[in-house]
């Protein structure tokens, strides 16, 4: 069974609203959780890395005060985009690490209309 | 980070078995290689890791060139559930930042 799950699935919002979306480690603890995201076609990029405790690390070109990442517990790191624009519709996924591998959430689709 | 390249898409025929490349001319010596692999609207799934030796799980096996410079994932025996696109990724041991290049995309036909 999944290790890390997402929530929500897959989000419609209108233009200018914000939406939350969760991402929990199920049976471990995570410090540090990872957040990508993907446009169709292209590959996985990574958007910032979440710590539990601390300020989230942004990308380079990552505005982190349109993603707003929340780290308040060991098994719950939260990206919310605020003020949500067309541009940002994607594919969100995030990741937690255990032991030697990475589990990554089943993603989040966003459509902004 | 040292960069891979993979060829940007593969085609091969179900149960037969499946050579996919990674180079890593610029790999360092506490690079591990990574493969991961995503099936269609789903996040990415772990395949393998490996330094030196090469690797066998339940899913694939990795092989790894003696210079280290290059490595190849293997499924033994692909199935269509195998149809996705893989990633080979160098990471340095302790890290966990894993930075995605466009992988392969690999099609079985039935």
């Amino acid at each position: 069974g999944a290790v890390v799950s997402q929530h929500p699935s897959w989000v419609i919002c209108k233009s200018g609203t914000s939406v939350k979306i969760e991402c929990r480690s199920l049976d471990f603890q995570a410090t540090t959780m990872f957040w990508y995201r993907q446009f169709p076609k292209q590959s996985l990029m990574l958007m910032a890395t979440s710590n539990e405790g601390s300020k989230a690390t942004y990308e380079q070109g990552v505005e982190k005060d349109k993603f707003l990442i929340n780290h308040a517990s060991l098994t719950l790191s939260t990206l919310t985009v605020t003020s949500a624009h067309p541009e940002d519709s994607s594919f969100y996924i995030c990741s937690a690490w255990r032991v030697t591998e990475a589990f990554f959430g089943q993603g989040t689709r966003l459509t902004v209309v | 980070d040292a960069k891979t390249t993979q060829p940007n898409s593969m085609e091969s025929n179900e149960e037969e078995p499946v050579h996919l490349p990674c180079n890593h001319s610029t790999i360092s010596g506490t690079d591990y290689i990574h493969w991961y692999r995503q099936l269609p609207s789903q996040g990415p799934e772990y395949v393998i890791h490996g330094l030196t030796s090469n690797v066998n799980n339940r899913m694939a096996s990795l092989a790894i060139a003696e210079d280290r410079k290059s490595s190849t994932l293997i499924l033994h025996r692909a199935t269509l559930r195998d149809a996705a696109v893989y990633y080979c990724i160098l990471l340095i041991q302790g890290a966990q930042k894993l930075v995605f290049g466009q992988g392969t995309r690999l099609t079985i036909n039935p």
